[in-house]
């Protein structure tokens, strides 16, 4: 079946752009989640939605991070003024329900900031 | 905030070989996940745990939910070529937010 897609997969933009990055749950998951993964290191938190109400975003970095869900399905992250070290991988997960401990994983968006 | 410690750092082995990893948290989890991770992929969920002390087996795969709640243990058995990879922990509070280890990374020799 379907899984967890993200676009673009790979993405260069040029320091002080702004990009927009997309997630598409499995469809009829009620909780997504946005990690970022610098190289060499494993996923760190970002931002947790549950439908469309944004339930934790303790670990985005600065007010330059902003991602949304407004219709519970797709969310999209976006990072303003990008800056060198926002270079990573940015993923996606999504899960069945708020419950649910286990999160199904996208391919990633991997972002240079030149 | 809280941080896993994956240990090994990396492995090189033989085929055939049984592999043990592991990771620690200065403090408890009730959910522990293991993980694995492809080049240009995101990571795939090998085993879940819930309860401190459960051991739970995925084909070769056995990883145990430590009895303290701030550790847990993966073993592989019999190593194939296709088992090369990035291997994550990752702990949980709660259904929500994940805490990942930095992997430890499987090399299999053929």
């Amino acid at each position: 079946g379907a899984g967890v897609s993200q676009s673009p997969r790979y993405k260069v933009a040029k320091r002080g752009q702004d990009v927009a990055l997309r997630c598409d749950p499995i469809s009829g998951h009620v909780s997504l989640f946005w990690y970022q993964q610098a190289l060499g290191q494993g996923p760190e938190f970002l931002t947790y939605f549950q439908n469309e109400a944004q339930l934790d975003k303790s670990g985005l970095p600065s007010d330059r991070f902003f991602a949304e869900r407004p219709e519970g399905s797709v969310s999209t992250l976006k990072i303003q003024r990008t800056q060198q070290e926002d270079s990573a991988v940015y993923l996606c997960a999504s899960s069945l329900t708020g419950g649910s401990y286990e999160q199904y994983f996208g391919p990633g968006t991997r972002l240079t900031v030149t | 905030g809280q941080q896993l410690n994956q240990s090994p750092q990396s492995m090189f082995i033989q085929e055939g070989e049984d592999v043990s990893m592991n990771c620690t948290s200065s403090s408890i989890f009730n959910t522990w996940l293991w993980y694995k991770q492809d080049p240009g992929e995101g990571p795939v969920l090998l085993i879940a745990l819930y309860k401190a002390g459960e051991l739970t087996s995925n084909g070769r795969l056995t990883a145990q939910f430590g009895i303290t709640r701030k550790d847990s243990f993966l073993n592989i058995s019999a190593s194939i070529p296709s088992d090369v990879g990035i291997y994550f922990c990752a702990g949980q509070l709660s259904a929500g937010k994940s805490t990942f280890g930095d992997g430890t990374t499987l090399t299999v020799k053929p």
